[in-house]
C-alpha cells in the first residue's frame, strides 16, 4: 500500500524559510520521480516542482523558481521541499505526489505565511 | 509554459445525466501527456485518466477521456452521486507541468 506522509507545515512569517518533508512507503522510491503540488485555500491545484528518480533532473514552477529547492534522500525514502523568501502567496496545502502522471498523493500539509 | 483552460467553469447536472468537460491547451501537449483528476472537498485528488484516454486502475468505465494536440475532453457517461466534485486536467508533456483551473460538477 502506497503511503505518502507530509510534515513540516505551520505558520511562518513573510521572508522566512521552511522545509517540508514527505515520507514515502509501499513502493520502490528509487524507481520513481516525485512532485510537490500546492493548493491555496479555496483555489485550484498548482504544480510546484518535480525531481526525477535519480535526482538528476529538477523542474520548478516559475512562481517558486530561485526560492524553492526540491531534493530527495533515497536512504530514508524521503522527499523534501526547502522553501525560502516566503510570501503570503505561498500560503497553501502542499501535497507530496508520486510518479508521472501523478497517481498517488499524500494528504497534504498546510503552510500559512503570515505576520 | 502551456496554459490549460477548462470549460465550463461549473456544470449543473442531475444524476444519470452525461457530463462533458473540456480542457484546451495553449500549445500542443507533447505525446498527448494529459491527465484528469477528481477532487472532493478535504481530499487529495484522484487520478482518473492519463495519456489523454487511458483509464487509471480502478476507475469505472463511465469515465472516458479523449482528444489530442490542444483539445481534450473528459466524459462521464451517467453521473453517479459520488461523481459530483471538481475535475482538473494536467499536462505532463513538458515542464512546467501545469494544471487547468478546474470544472466543478454539482447537483442540479
Amino acid at each position: 500500500q502506497v503511503l505518502l506522509e507530509e510534515s513540516g507545515g505551520g505558520v511562518v512569517q513573510p521572508g522566512r524559510s521552511l522545509r517540508l518533508s514527505c515520507a514515502a512507503s509501499g513502493f520502490t522510491f528509487t524507481d520513481h520521480g516525485m512532485h510537490w503540488v500546492r493548493q491555496a485555500p479555496g483555489k485550484g491545484l498548482e504544480w510546484v516542482s518535480f525531481i526525477s528518480y535519480d535526482g538528476n533532473t529538477k523542474y520548478y514552477a516559475d512562481s517558486v523558481k530561485g526560492r524553492f529547492t526540491i531534493s530527495r534522500d533515497d536512504s530514508t525514502n524521503t522527499l523534501y521541499l526547502q522553501m525560502s523568501s516566503l510570501t503570503a502567496a505561498d500560503t497553501a496545502v502542499y501535497f507530496c505526489a508520486s510518479r508521472t502522471p501523478i497517481d498517488y498523493w499524500g494528504r497534504g500539509t498546510l503552510v500559512t505565511v503570515s505576520s | 509554459e502551456i496554459v490549460l483552460t477548462q470549460s465550463p467553469g461549473t456544470l449543473s447536472l442531475s444524476p444519470g445525466e452525461r457530463a462533458t468537460l473540456s480542457c484546451r491547451a495553449s500549445h500542443s501537449v507533447s505525446r498527448n501527456f494529459l491527465s484528469w483528476y477528481q477532487q472532493k472537498p478535504g481530499q487529495a485528488p484522484r487520478l482518473l485518466i492519463y495519456a489523454a484516454s487511458s483509464r487509471a486502475t480502478g476507475i469505472p468505465d463511465r469515465f472516458s477521456g479523449g482528444g489530442s494536440g490542444t483539445d481534450f475532453t473528459l466524459t462521464i457517461s451517467r453521473l453517479e452521486p459520488e461523481d459530483f466534485a471538481v475535475y482538473y486536467c494536467q499536462q505532463y508533456g513538458s515542464s512546467p507541468f501545469t494544471f487547468g483551473p478546474g470544472t466543478r460538477v454539482h447537483i442540479k
